[in-house]
């Protein structure tokens, strides 16, 4: 079946350090990937998304770049916030089941300290 | 952008008390809304399939008559959390995706935080 593997963290930056999270991918059609934020005590948010292989993401500063190759699609800012500490999460959907079940990773909470 | 309304947001009651939560989409429809239960420091954990019309499907090992799903219209998904008790306490958050075809995201609430005592 569909897996996400993801780094667990918590991964802790310096403000205007480089961001950097891993995800790796398995998936038995061809999936569309995604990163959700989690900010506390919140729902999740499309941070961003690509749906075929190249394809890079990007939002808020923050980009991935789906690597069909490696089967990855890590999330990378050049310099990061305070304001970005939060839960981020890898998903991906897979087109062979139309789309409808988002497998998701265990999420890496970031932590940005000034 | 596509908004996803859940409520309430953070309940707290007594053990056998049933809790219904409520998953709105406010400006699309949503023929499929998803339910998720997110433990402590866990990813999130589909519970089941919301089918506008129809009957829900669960993921294996949710309980149907614990978790009772109902999805009465295109905007409207609840959760009704039947005679909850200490391990139902949870964060559950609800999703919807846009009734356009093709590869839409899907659009998370908020969630809502369940304390059962």
């Amino acid at each position: 079946g569909d897996s996400v593997t993801q780094m667990e963290g918590p991964v802790t930056l310096s403000e205007e350090a480089f961001l950097t999270i891993n995800c790796t991918y398995t998936a038995t059609g061809y999936p569309s990937l995604f990163w959700y934020v989690q900010y506390p005590g919140e729902g999740l948010q499309l941070l961003l998304k690509a749906t075929k292989a190249d394809d890079k993401g990007s939002n808020k500063g923050f980009e991935a770049t789906y690597r069909k190759e490696t089967t990855s699609f890590h999330l990378e800012k050049g310099s990061v916030q305070v304001s970005d500490s939060a839960v981020y999460f890898c998903a991906l959907s897979d087109r062979g089941g139309g789309y409808q079940k988002v497998t998701f990773g265990i999420g890496t909470k970031l932590q940005v300290i000034p | 952008g596509a908004v996803v309304s859940q409520h309430p947001s953070r309940v707290i009651c007594k053990s056998g008390t049933s809790v219904k939560i409520e998953c709105r989409s406010l400006d699309f429809q949503a023929t499929t809304m998803f339910w998720y239960r997110q433990f402590p420091k866990k990813s999130l954990m589909l519970m089941a399939t919301s089918n506008e019309g129809s009957k829900a499907t669960y993921e294996q090992g949710v309980e149907k008559d614990k978790f009772l799903i109902n999805h009465a219209s295109l905007t409207l998904s609840t959760l009704t959390v039947t005679s909850a008790h200490p391990e139902d306490s949870s964060f559950y958050i609800c999703s919807a995706r846009e009734a356009t075809g093709g590869n839409q995201p899907q659009h998370f609430g908020d969630g809502t935080r369940l304390s059962i005592l």
